[in-house]
């Protein structure tokens, strides 16, 4: 069965830096897309990142812009997020979820539980 | 950006109600649109894609519907284990979701 394990969260201070990874078993990771997708306590989903099945091609939302790095190691079925300047307004729980096809359709078929990213001094 | 509005923001309903939750784009995304169910704690579920498709292993009672900027969720017999928050998110233009419906125990 398909599963995404998110690790690496916690708290860290305004302008530090954070390295959130994501394991993927169950299905041939390779030949996903895969996203973050984040949500601030008490409130909504918010989309963060996708990356090609490849790593060739990456998008990102406006407000990560420029601090967030998403990348993959298809040799060892993982996803990671280089999260740099972090402010308060990036704490939230962060969800790695996979793409339902190759290229990326933005639809999400399976999430991980989440990883808690705290930004506080 | 596509901008996502839900309404209502929260339904109190009863087991075996007919539910209805409505969400609406600020630009037409043709049909680019899902349905994802959340509880406390967990990640979301996903339900619903392209309007109206649903998942493998979504019970049918779950159904979806629209096109262009007005869609509907509809839970045609409420059951205990779907009181949650639904999200719909369109996908015509990257991703935004709605701010989500909490569908309570009335």
């Amino acid at each position: 069965q398909v599963q995404l394990v998110e690790t690496g969260g916690g708290v860290v201070q305004p302008g530090r830096s954070l390295r959130l990874s994501c394991a993927a078993s169950g299905f041939t990771f390779a030949g996903y897309s895969m996203h973050w997708v984040r949500q601030a306590p008490g409130k909504g989903l918010e989309w963060v990142a996708i990356i090609s099945y490849d790593g060739d091609n990456k998008y990102y939302a406006d407000s990560v812009k420029g601090r967030f790095t998403i990348s993959r190691d298809n040799s060892k079925n993982t996803l990671f997020l280089q999260m740099n300047s972090l402010r308060a307004e990036d704490t939230a729980v962060y969800y790695c979820a996979k793409d339902t096809l190759s290229y990326g359709a933005y639809t999400f078929d399976y999430w991980g539980q989440g990883t808690l990213v705290i930004v506080s001094s | 950006d596509i901008q996502m509005t839900q309404s209502p923001s929260t339904l109190s309903a009863s087991v075996g109600d007919r539910v209805t939750i409505t969400c609406r784009a600020s630009q037409s995304i043709s049909t680019w649109l899902a349905w994802y169910q959340q509880k406390p704690g967990k990640a979301p579920k996903f339900l619903i894609y392209k309007a109206s498709s649903l998942e493998s292993g979504v019970p049918s009672r779950f159904s979806g519907s629209g096109s262009g900027t007005e869609f509907t969720l509809t839970i045609s017999s409420l059951q205990p284990d779907d009181f949650a928050t639904y999200y719909c998110q369109q996908y015509k233009s990257y991703s935004t979701f709605g701010q989500g419906t909490k569908v309570e125990i009335k």
